[in-house]
């Protein structure tokens, strides 16, 4: 049973479009919710993440907005660049050690 | 700074082989987990230790076993390989677990299981 849903699987943007990945959880033990990205051929590396006691959280042309209500939450990329062409991950996690990330999507930025 | 480091990063084994996958770190981090990433499945935690000494079962944990040999290594043993268990095996590491644990990853071992 998938505990983080990530959608969609793959997404293609122009360069300078804006890119959008959604999360949606059920458990509401969950506390911490990191996004990750991967490049070919390595791990994943953490991009940014939020606690669900903020609905939004900016990191430069990274944002994650969090709707605790509906157990949502999405990773948006603006200006997107070919360098962004990554597979990103999102996770949740709670204090009991355990991370459970999301299927994974896989961005192409065409320039 | 050398980070998580796997070895090996590419394997070849028969059904019923045996194997164990290495990682260590040099990050002083307390926790340790083995993912394993599967195209449309992301990625599922086999096993993961929250400090030296400990260790516990994570989503997908049948058919393996592991030890946590100190506190810079963990590895990931294979006792008799199935061609469902071929995979990018990633380990990390992360200071703390839990809220605010950042994971660092290492580079991924690929195991194919004939």
């Amino acid at each position: 049973q998938q505990q983080v849903k990530q959608s969609p699987q793959s997404l293609i943007v122009q360069k300078g479009g804006i890119s959008i990945i959604n999360c949606a959880y059920e458990n509401t033990a969950f506390d911490y919710f990191p996004w990750y990205q991967q490049f070919p051929g390595k791990g994943p590396a953490l991009l940014i993440a939020i606690r669900p006691d903020v609905s939004e959280k900016k990191e430069g042309r990274f944002t994650i907005s969090f709707n605790k209500s509906a157990k949502q939450f999405s990773l948006h990329i603006m200006d997107s660049q070919p360098g962004d062409s990554a597979t990103y991950f999102c996770a949740a996690s709670n204090t009991g050690n355990q991370f459970y990330f999301g299927t994974g999507t896989s961005l192409t930025v065409i320039p | 700074n050398a980070g998580v480091t796997q070895t090996p990063k590419f394997q070849v084994l028969k059904t019923g082989q045996s194997m164990t996958l290495q990682c260590a770190q040099d990050m002083n981090h307390n926790s340790m987990y083995w993912y394993r990433q599967d195209p449309g499945m992301g990625l599922r935690l086999i096993y993961y230790s929250a400090s030296e000494g400990t260790t516990d079962k994570g989503e997908v944990p049948n058919g393996y076993n592991v030890s946590r040999l100190n506190k810079r290594e963990f590895s990931l043993r294979l006792e008799s390989a199935a061609p469902s268990q071929t995979s990018v095996y990633f380990c990390a590491s992360s200071l703390t677990g839990g809220w605010g644990g950042e994971l660092f990853f290492g580079e991924g071992s690929r195991l194919t299981v004939l």
